[in-house]
């Protein structure tokens, strides 16, 4: 079936303009989670979206970004003003948290193939 | 705060050993997850362990999880070039009211002839 996807694979843009990436989690999957990842280095949580719940955009490196999940499906992750120090990989992922009985059993994320953002 | 570290953050190995590669995580869960990263790829599930004992085998690959000792293992044995990747695990914390989950620093294995 398909996976997560993410568009656009590459995008190269200059410091201060606007960027939006965008993500398609799998399909009937609740959660969504935004995550940045720097040459070399781990991941950096951005953002995640749980069902009709407020997001936990504790994550979020500044108030230049922000994201949305329209219709509890696609999503998009924003960027204004654009920094060199933006420049990373940034991977979205989504999993079906199921909980049985009121507790979690298990919340196993499905990356995509992520965005490359250059900021020049 | 909740860590979670692994180590070693490089290693680097000859075809046909064996290596274990540790995650410490601070947090209280039963739940970890391992996940494989290629150069230039994104991140590809491997072993889901849901609770204290739980062992699982790929291949060369095989997980296991200590939930009392909060400490996952993740071993390698008779290691090939193919296994060259970096290696998250990554903690559920949803003892913590959250649904995230906390990845490690990851380890970048290197297997050479």
């Amino acid at each position: 079936g398909a996976g997560v996807s993410q568009s656009p694979s590459n995008k190269v843009t200059e410091k201060g303009k606007d960027v939006e990436l965008r993500c398609d989690p799998i399909s009937g999957h609740t959660a969504l989670y935004w995550y940045r990842q720097s040459l070399g280095q781990g991941l950096e949580f951005l953002i995640y979206f749980q069902g009709n719940s407020a997001p936990d955009k504790s994550g979020l490196p500044s108030d230049r970004f922000s994201a949305e999940r329209t219709g509890g499906s696609v999503s998009t992750l924003t960027i204004q003003r654009t920094q060199q120090e933006d420049s990373a990989v940034y991977l979205c992922a989504s999993s079906l948290i199921f909980t049985l009985a009121g507790v979690r059993r298990y919340n196993e994320q499905f990356f995509g193939p992520g965005t490359r953002l250059t900021v020049l | 705060e909740l860590k979670v570290e692994q180590n070693p953050l490089f290693l680097s190995m000859q075809e046909g050993k064996n290596y274990t590669i540790y995650c410490n995580y601070s947090t209280t869960s039963d739940r970890l997850y391992w996940y494989r990263q290629d150069p230039g790829k994104s991140l590809e599930s491997l072993f889901v362990l849901l609770s204290n004992g739980a062992v699982k085998q790929e291949g060369r690959l095989m997980a296991s999880l200590d939930t009392k000792a909060r400490l996952s293992t993740l071993h390698i044995t008779a290691a090939v070039h193919d296994l060259s990747a970096t290696y998250f695990c990554a903690v559920d914390a949803s003892l913590y009211n959250t649904d995230k989950l906390i990845f490690g620093t990851g380890t970048r294995l290197q297997v050479f002839p």
